[in-house]
């Protein structure tokens, strides 16, 4: 079936502006999660939802960073007032029930801050 | 922080030969995990070992875990050209409701054909 989809491939925005990036779980997947990856580096959590339950939070690096998750399926990421430092890969990713267990990748969005 | 932490950073190869990365971790874990990432893009996971599994095999990949010493490493065997890739170990969490994984900062690994 079909996996994770994330969009934009690529983004390119100018410093100050608001992006939004969206996620498409696999179908069913209850869990989902957002990560960052800057240039050479791992990935950084940065925030995570369950079913109906209030999201795991404890990522986000400011409160430029926001998310939402409609009807539990689509989420969307917003970066408000985009700074260059926030040029990085973001991941998405989901799993069917959050048991700790593998979890399925997007292609991910390039985002470049300029 | 990172809890996961790869050795070596880099790795080059020569097809046919055996690549052995190794990843150390700091705090208990549910599962450790293997994902291999091509060109920065997504992450595509290898395989999953538990945390009271010792070791575990996957086609020409194998795993091993040592909890004592918070280690695993990923032993590909017969490497390929088409291995190369950024690898990255990531621990689960052994409590708490979110299984958010935690991620080292990858080893790259060139297979030279």
């Amino acid at each position: 079936g079909a996996g994770v989809s994330q969009s934009p491939s690529n983004k390119v925005t100018e410093k100050g502006k608001d992006v939004e990036l969206r996620c498409d779980p696999i179908s069913g997947h209850t869990a989902l999660y957002w990560y960052r990856q800057s240039l050479g580096q791992g990935l950084e959590f940065l925030i995570y939802f369950q079913g109906n339950s209030a999201p795991d939070k404890s990522g986000l690096p400011s409160d430029r960073f926001s998310a939402e998750r409609t009807g539990g399926s689509v989420s969307t990421l917003t970066i408000q007032r985009t700074q260059q430092e926030d040029s990085a890969v973001y991941l998405c990713a989901s799993n069917p029930d959050s048991t700790r267990g593998t979890q399925y990748f997007g292609p991910g969005t390039r985002l470049l801050v300029l | 922080s990172q809890q996961g932490e790869e050795d070596p950073q880099a790795l080059s190869i020569q097809e046919g030969e055996n690549a052995t990365m190794n990843c150390s971790y700091k705090t208990s874990i549910n599962n450790l995990q293997w994902y291999r990432q091509n060109s920065g893009r997504g992450l595509v996971h290898l395989i999953l070992i538990r945390s009271n599994e010792r070791e575990k095999h996957s086609g020409r990949l194998r795993v091993t875990l040592d909890t004592s010493k918070k280690s695993s490493s990923l032993l590909i065997t017969a490497s390929r050209a088409a291995d190369t890739a950024s690898y990255f170990c990531a621990t689960g969490p052994f409590t708490g409701a979110n299984s958010k994984l935690t991620f080292g900062k990858g080893i790259t690994l060139s297979v030279r054909p």
